[in-house]
């Protein structure tokens, strides 16, 4: 049964900040990996998809990075800001239904100190 | 432009009664899903429906029914509801045409008092 682990659970720096959020997950039979943000009382919002076959995926500030075979993610924030305080989610679209199920993980809550 | 869109954002309602919640993507998605989000905020997911059959059902009391009339929207209906039921509920498509991204409409806080 494919489990996701979000670590560190919350996460407080102040602005400017690089900073790295870890994802693990224990069956490499996925299709791809998701990173989402939610900000409070509000809906998700996608960050980066990485195929299951992609090593890394890159918008903006953020660089996601896939190594399937150990069943890690990371995503990696640049010079952090204020407004990317918010909780991020990972999910891994699980292959072995025969079908696109996405399976998350707790969360990382961010607060960004200005 | 709404991709995924759910009616209503807030429901209160009280315990025994029957509501529902409605959701549409324009996205052109084959794929529709019903997750809920406890209050510890963990994403769970209940239904999956492909082209209007149901794939995935996550052993979520017969209260919950969901219904599909057509690709683009994907209706919740609950029974007699508890207590336990309040929660977020959010609907969700993807396609494997489209590398499996999955899009998120904004929510629905249900409260049951």
């Amino acid at each position: 049964k494919q489990e996701v682990t979000q670590i560190p659970a919350a996460l407080s720096v102040p602005e400017g900040e690089n900073l790295v959020l870890n994802c693990s997950f224990t069956d490499s039979a996925i299709y791809n990996l998701q990173w989402f943000r939610q900000d409070p009382g509000k809906g998700l919002t996608s960050l980066l998809l990485i195929q299951s076959s992609q090593r890394e995926q890159t918008s903006g500030r953020l660089n996601a990075s896939l190594d399937k075979s150990s069943g890690r993610s990371t995503l990696y924030i640049a010079a952090s800001q204020p407004g990317d305080s918010a909780t991020y989610l990972c999910a891994v679209a699980d292959a072995t239904s025969g079908t696109y199920k996405y399976i998350f993980g707790t969360g990382t809550r961010l607060k960004v100190l200005a | 432009d709404t991709a995924v869109s759910q009616t209503p954002k807030y429901l209160v309602t009280q315990m025994g009664n029957d509501k529902s919640i409605k959701c549409e993507q324009n996205l052109g998605h084959d794929t529709m899903y019903w997750y809920k989000q406890d209050s510890k905020k963990f994403l769970k997911i209940m239904f999956s429906y492909n082209n209007k059959e149901l794939i995935i059902n996550e052993t979520v009391p017969n209260r919950f029914s969901p219904k599909s009339p057509d690709k683009a929207h994907l209706n919740l209906h609950i029974n007699s509801l508890e207590l336990g039921d309040s929660a977020v509920y959010f609907c969700a498509s993807s396609s494997i045409v489209s590398g499996g991204e999955a899009f998120f409409g904004q929510g629905t806080r249900l409260t049951v008092v």
